[in-house]
């Protein structure tokens, strides 16, 4: 069964440092792996996906992530940290293989806090 | 293009009660998926519907349903509530294909007094 795990529920930053978030996925086929963010009292929206493309995925907000195979993880960075990337980041897996994002699993979130 | 629209965005409810909560997906979009959010637990996936008919659904008991009009829009009923219903739930809408995003909409936080 699909599953990821995201190390550290709270991750705190200055105005200008590296990001980095972590996640670790369990997959018994070939994975799709998303990143979302989440502002207090909103929806999720889309940072990036992986698909089995490139394994070097660009994002949304200066975002991206690497799909390591061999380390079965799927890291968000993003060079330099902005106050208004404060939110929470979840990391997400496609339960069903195919891609098809109506089923997701959900990481248990990491919370972001930029200083300035 | 609107977005992903869930009504209410609040609501409180009493033990007991059941409660419907409604999702109108983007405009051609077919698949519409509903997932629980709460400190504890995490994002949950609840149910989806995909051209009204129930794909895929989570490990959750009897007394959450859901159902998908002809429109594509959806509804999700608790019947029975309890404190622990108390969350955001969130529903996402997507064309329902292989690697097509899903947008999600802002939520409805239910709480149960």
């Amino acid at each position: 069964a699909q599953s990821v795990t995201q190390l550290g529920s709270h991750v705190s930053v200055s105005e200008g440092a590296l990001v980095l978030l972590r996640c670790n996925y369990s997959s018994s086929v070939p994975p799709y792996l998303f990143w979302y963010v989440q502002y207090p009292n909103q929806g999720l929206q889309l940072l990036l996906k992986y698909t089995s493309a490139a394994t070097l995925v660009k994002g949304i907000n200066g975002f991206e992530a690497e799909f390591k195979k061999s380390e079965t993880s799927f890291h968000l960075t993003k060079p330099s940290a902005h106050m208004s990337d404060a939110a929470e980041y979840f990391c997400a897996v496609t339960a069903n293989y195919g891609g098809s994002q109506g089923n997701l699993i959900f990481g248990k979130g990491t919370k972001l806090s930029v200083k300035p | 293009k609107a977005g992903v629209t869930q009504t209410p965005r609040y609501l409180i409810k009493t033990r007991g009660q059941q409660v419907t909560l409604s999702c109108s997906p983007i405009s051609g979009h077919r698949s519409v998926s509903w997932y629980q959010q709460t400190p504890g637990q995490g994002l949950q996936f609840l149910f989806e519907y995909f051209s009204e008919t129930q794909r895929n659904k989570g490990n959750f008991p009897g007394r959450f349903s859901g159902r998908q009009f002809s429109n594509s829009r959806s509804e999700m009923n608790v019947s029975t509530l309890e404190l622990g219903d108390s969350a955001l739930y969130l529903c996402a809408s997507s064309a329902g294909t292989p690697n097509t995003e899903a947008f999600f909409g802002q939520g409805t936080r239910l709480t149960v007094v």
